[in-house]
């Protein structure tokens, strides 16, 4: 079946430095990707989306581009805040119906 | 309202109890879902509604969960026999319409946390 992995986490960085979270999936036909966000004592977000292959998504910095090549979605900011501490995401669209396939979420923590 | 609000916020019942969770979708939206997220299985989809009818309820894990919505808005997602296992942030998201060719956003809920004792 469809599904999503993402680097296992916590990652710990500090501030200004470069992020990478790897996202690989396994899915049938050309579904759609999502990283989404969720900030301490919040609901999930959506950060950005990327709906066919080498389309970009990009929000606040963050960037993702859907490789259907090497079928991965991998999120990326040039320098991390401090306000970027959250979990992330990674998700895919199962296309009948709209049902969200995630990953097991990524753990980010910024420090000063 | 704004976004999906969800109720209660915080439940604690015995193990054995029944037990529903509330959805209120963004006034307008005809999708509607539940997930859980739990620390063992991280995110996982229950059921979806579009309108009233729920044309996918793969992701229930037992035939103790079911789930309901009138009126196109409002959702009840019950519990029976609550288990141990059942403790997780139980979450609703809405959207305009079906995601696939033409993706709406899906928007999120708090989250009901569910504690089994």
């Amino acid at each position: 079946g469809d599904s999503v992995t993402q680097m296992e986490g916590p990652v710990t960085l500090s501030e200004e430095a470069f992020l990478t979270i790897n996202c690989t999936y396994t899915a049938t036909g050309y579904p759609s990707l999502f990283w989404y966000v969720q900030y301490p004592g919040e609901g999930l977000q959506l950060l950005l989306k990327a709906t066919k292959a080498d389309d970009k998504g990009s929000n606040k910095g963050f960037e993702a581009t859907y490789r259907k090549e090497t079928t991965s979605f991998h999120l990326e900011k040039g320098s991390v805040q401090v306000s970027d501490s959250a979990v992330y995401f990674c998700a895919l669209l199962y296309n009948q119906g709209g049902k969200l396939i995630f990953g097991q979420g990524t753990e980010l923590s910024v420090k000063p | 309202g704004a976004g999906v609000s969800q109720s209660p916020s915080n439940k604690v019942t015995e193990k054995g109890k029944d037990v529903e969770l509330r959805c209120d979708p963004i006034s307008g939206h005809t999708a509607l879902y539940w997930y859980r997220q739990s620390l063992g299985q991280g995110l996982e989809f229950l059921i979806y509604f579009q309108g009233n009818s729920a044309p996918d309820k793969s992701g229930l894990p037992s035939d103790r969960f079911s789930a309901e919505r009138t009126g196109g808005s409002v959702s009840t997602l019950t519990i029976q026999r609550t288990q141990q296992e059942d403790s997780a942030v139980y979450l609703c998201a809405s959207s305009l319409s079906p995601g696939g060719a033409s993706y709406n956003e899906q928007f999120f809920g708090p989250g009901t946390r569910l504690t089994v004792l």
